[in-house]
């Protein structure tokens, strides 16, 4: 079974950095991918780590570490637009099923 | 136009109805899933295809169907639908030869009384 741990919800304020973390316990690991989700929309891609490391995309920035199974997706100069789910999801080794994590709502707040 | 078009976008009815969700991509991908999500579980994978007529459960499967007759189409019915499944659902393409990630269609909200 997979096992994808993230906190439920955090706070910030507008222009600032939030780090929302995420844990993972999988049988096979092929990726790790983040996803943003507005209320009642599409979850929409925003990165993907399957190496060690940080991937930067603007202001969004996803870490990866493979054997500690952890990852973090940095959101910096926050707007608040940014408010939304954050879906954290693996994909096991030769298998193109993901796994989600339940999602860490972000709230900014002016 | 929608890459991943799902129909309807919002549906209401009875427990015990047969009700069935459409979803038609125009990407071109071989792979296609059906997701529940529901407050504070996240995204639940329901069914998935890899090519036409391959059809594989994922980890919520009863009381549910698919079929997939055209690369381009995945429909997702409930035989004799419960309360419990209401939820919102989404429908998602994904290409092998890419690898490239799962996209999400607007998603269909069902409420079932």
């Amino acid at each position: 079974g997979q096992n994808i741990d993230q906190p439920t919800e955090m706070t910030a304020t507008e222009g600032a950095i939030v780090q929302i973390n995420c844990t993972y316990q999988t049988s096979g690991f092929n990726g790790l991918f983040w996803y943003q989700q507005h209320a009642g929309e599409a979850p929409t891609f925003l990165s993907y780590n399957v190496l060690d490391g940080l991937e930067e995309k603007g202001r969004f920035s996803s870490f990866l570490s493979r054997s500690k199974g952890y990852s973090y997706l940095l959101l910096k100069e926050l707007q608040m637009k940014d408010s939304a789910s954050y879906l954290c999801a693996v994909r096991p080794f030769r298998d193109y099923k993901l796994s989600f994590g339940a999602g860490t709502t972000v709230t900014v707040r002016a | 136009d929608a890459d991943v078009t799902q129909t309807p976008r919002n549906r209401i009815t009875k427990t015990g109805k047969r009700i069935m969700l459409e979803c038609s991509q125009t990407k071109g991908h071989d792979r296609m899933y059906w997701y529940r999500q529901d407050p504070g579980l996240g995204l639940r994978l329901i069914y998935y295809s890899f090519d036409v007529k391959d059809i594989n459960k994922g980890e919520i499967s009863d009381g549910y169907s698919v079929s997939r007759q055209a690369q381009a189409k995945f429909s997702l019915s409930l035989e004799s639908a419960i309360p419990n499944q209401t939820a919102l659902y989404f429908c998602a393409t994904s290409d092998t030869r890419t690898g490239q990630p799962q996209h999400f269609g607007d998603g269909t909200r069902l409420s079932i009384l």
